[in-house]
């Protein structure tokens, strides 16, 4: 396993589009973590699952935000009517929770870099 | 006040300098705690992992935690160029349920 993989890896789009990024997961990690990171910032949390529950959602995500872990394997991060303040990187992490006999450190993808025109 | 506070450089060291890195906190439940290298446009890769208070080495890497004071460090020994990234931060409840970073500080390390 090569670890996190998030795709596309920079998405270019006008204001008022529709994105969806996608995020493969270490494959026996049992929890997925989406952050956005904007320029000189750390990461923000936006959402976490456990297996394919959503268990917290930061008040960051607004109503144009929807992540999804279908089946408890990758997950996708879509942004509805893009605006240009969304631009940013959105960074996907997982992780092997100590129920699981894990550590719980995050380990990341390279991120899917987003520029709202 | 942000969770997390860390000193965003940059900092500017000779090759084979000893670099320091620290980030204080606010929440004493915070129990693990995590230094990240971050490349530019690249996503953090893990450095070091701790729990509770106390000293971790790796290599050339020490992470040093003081939960008394709600204070992290991490030192590098025999910094090289390639050291040359964005140091992040971050810690986490007992649960993991998030994790919060510091802003990240950027290190350059010159020949």
């Amino acid at each position: 396993d090569t670890g996190v993989s998030q795709n596309p890896r920079h998405k270019i789009t006008k204001r008022g589009q529709n994105v969806t990024f996608r995020c493969d997961p270490i494959s026996e990690h049992n929890r997925l973590y989406w952050y956005r990171q904007t320029l000189g910032q750390g990461p923000e949390f936006l959402t976490y699952f456990q297996n394919e529950a959503q268990l917290e959602k930061s008040r960051l995500l607004s109503d144009r935000f929807s992540a999804e872990r279908p089946k408890g394997s990758f997950s996708t991060l879509e942004i509805q009517r893009t605006e240009q303040g969304d631009s940013a990187m959105y960074l996907c992490a997982s992780s092997l929770h100590r129920d699981r006999g894990g550590t719980g450190e995050l380990f990341f993808g390279e991120g899917s870099r987003l520029t709202v025109l | 006040q942000k969770e997390v506070e860390q000193d965003p450089g940059p900092l500017s060291v000779p090759e084979g300098a000893i670099v320091s890195l620290n980030c204080t906190y606010s929440n004493s439940a915070f129990q693990y705690f995590m230094w990240y290298r971050q490349y530019s446009r690249k996503g953090p890769e893990l450095l070091m992992y701790t729990y509770s208070s106390g000293n971790k080495e790796d290599g050339r890497f020490t992470a040093q935690v003081d939960k008394s004071s709600k204070y992290i460090s991490l030192f590098i020994r025999d910094s090289q160029p390639s050291d040359s990234a964005t140091y992040l931060c971050a810690m986490s409840v007992y649960n993991f349920n998030k994790f919060y970073f510091g802003s990240g500080t950027k290190l350059n390390v010159k020949p």
